[in-house]
């Protein structure tokens, strides 16, 4: 597609449950980001992919947060066992090398814990 | 890491005047900054992006300048439309290729 994609656009779940958010970016894109934004906050960085590594995690705000990218195009961010506290827009962005720094977002995931 | 300070109170303004957004940060000076715009329930969309050898930067009816003694960039918006109303933010780069976001400013446009 012409943009970042992001599925499910809404996620309600219970506490305790996991979820998986998708992030297909812009073909051609060698960077993908992962980024949270809490109601009336900044963006929180999460993860950095660069091809199919992560070189930077240090995003992750615990072991129940997890990321793997296949085929250096779709991303999955997964967590488990859910709290309250993980509502929030999960935000993928993607970017191309030619352009330093410019990042193209998805609309995001709107993550509702109850 | 870098600090990034925007104004937090929303910036009211009348239909045809100037709006002036201010971002500031702490620490070493950035080889270049960024603004994004971000509508309600939307993603960010890239604007501006103003390198630490320029010290203004130009895009329609757009300015950023960026002065890295100060350590601020102001944004400007020329001739401000109702359109124009959404929240603003700054950011910066991090590490690995990464880039930190300030919280933003609101900006509403009245007719």
């Amino acid at each position: 597609g012409a943009g970042v994609s992001q599925s499910p656009s809404n996620k309600v779940t219970e506490k305790g449950k996991d979820v998986e958010l998708r992030c297909d970016p812009i073909s051609g894109h060698t960077a993908l980001y992962w980024y949270r934004q809490s109601l009336g906050q900044g963006l929180e960085f999460l993860i950095y992919f660069q091809g199919n590594s992560a070189p930077d995690k240090s995003g992750l705000p615990s072991d129940r947060f997890s990321a793997e990218r296949t085929g250096g195009s779709v991303s999955t961010l997964t967590i488990q066992r859910t709290q309250q506290e993980d509502s929030a827009v999960y935000l993928c962005a993607s970017s191309s090398l030619a352009v330093p720094g410019e990042l193209f977002f998805g609309e995001g995931s709107r993550l509702t814990v109850l | 890491s870098q600090k990034i300070e925007q104004n937090s109170e929303a910036l009211n303004i009348q239909e045809g005047k100037t709006a002036t957004l201010t971002c500031n940060y702490t620490n070493y000076s950035p080889a270049y900054l960024q603004w994004y715009r971000q509508d309600p329930g939307r993603g960010p969309v890239f604007l501006l992006l103003i390198r630490e050898n320029e010290k203004e930067k130009r895009k329609e009816r757009l300015k950023v300048t960026f002065d890295t003694t100060l350590k601020q960039s102001l944004f400007h918006i020329t001739a401000s439309q109702p359109a124009d109303s959404a929240t603003y933010l700054c950011a910066l780069p991090g590490g690995y290729s990464t880039l930190t976001f300030g919280k933003g400013t609101m900006l509403l446009v009245s007719p």
